[in-house]
């Protein structure tokens, strides 16, 4: 079946640092995707999104990179801080249009 | 807080209990969804709700029994549940555009126990 998912279950980088976060998808019709930070004890939280007709987008210290050739999503996360620790998750939403979820990456940020 | 309410945030119940988990978002979306979160997985999809119809149902078992009275409530019923049914139980909502492509906005979840 179609899945997203996470090349690393976790991530430690030190404050301050950047940090590149990576998803595989496999629905080749999946045209919007979205990244969500997730704090323990909390749910979900929209970070930012891509649609298929873009290859990059920047937010606030965030950066999605879309790479449809290999299905490929990237977060990076600039000057990365210790508030940014959390999991990570991409999400696509292909046919039927439902948000379909990565298992997640555990970011650390290391003093 | 993103516009989504969930209660209780915690749960501990016996396998011959009944309980219901309630959800209501304050965002004026048409679209709510209830998601399962265990350790280790992706969020698991169970069901959704639009325009207070069902319009989608996982495969869940039938001890989830969902209700969505108004565009704004959600809830979900549980009963006889098993100790495998323990996880966080997320609520989310959204507003499709034309596309068909929009964010899921999620409640803070009810953490269940099931003993």
């Amino acid at each position: 079946g179609e899945s997203v998912g996470l090349h690393l279950p976790t991530l430690s980088v030190q404050e301050g640092d950047n940090s590149i976060i990576n998803c595989a998808y496999s629905n080749s019709a999946s045209d919007y995707f979205i990244w969500y930070k997730q704090e323990s004890g909390k749910g979900p939280q929209f970070i930012i999104d891509i649609r298929s007709n873009m290859d990059k987008r920047q937010g606030q210290r965030v950066t999605v990179l879309l790479n449809k050739t290999v299905k490929h999503l990237s977060l990076q996360i600039a000057a990365t801080q210790p508030g940014d620790s959390a999991v990570y998750f991409c999400a696509e939403n292909g046919l039927p249009r439902q948000l379909t979820f990565g298992s997640g990456t555990q970011l650390t940020v290391l003093p | 807080e993103t516009g989504v309410t969930q209660t209780p945030r915690h749960l501990v119940m016996g396998m011959t209990n009944k309980k219901s988990l309630k959800c209501e978002q304050h965002l004026g979306h048409n679209a709510m969804y209830w998601y399962k979160q265990s350790a280790k997985k992706p969020l698991e999809l169970m069901f959704v709700y639009n325009f207070k119809e069902q319009t989608e149902n996982n495969s869940v078992p039938s001890r989830f029994s969902p209700e969505c009275p108004n565009s704004s409530h959600l809830f979900l019923h549980l009963h006889t549940l098993q100790p495998e049914d323990s996880a966080l139980y997320l609520c989310a909502s959204s507003h499709p555009n034309i596309g068909g492509n929009t964010e899921a906005f999620f409640g803070q979840g009810t953490r269940l126990t099931v003993v």
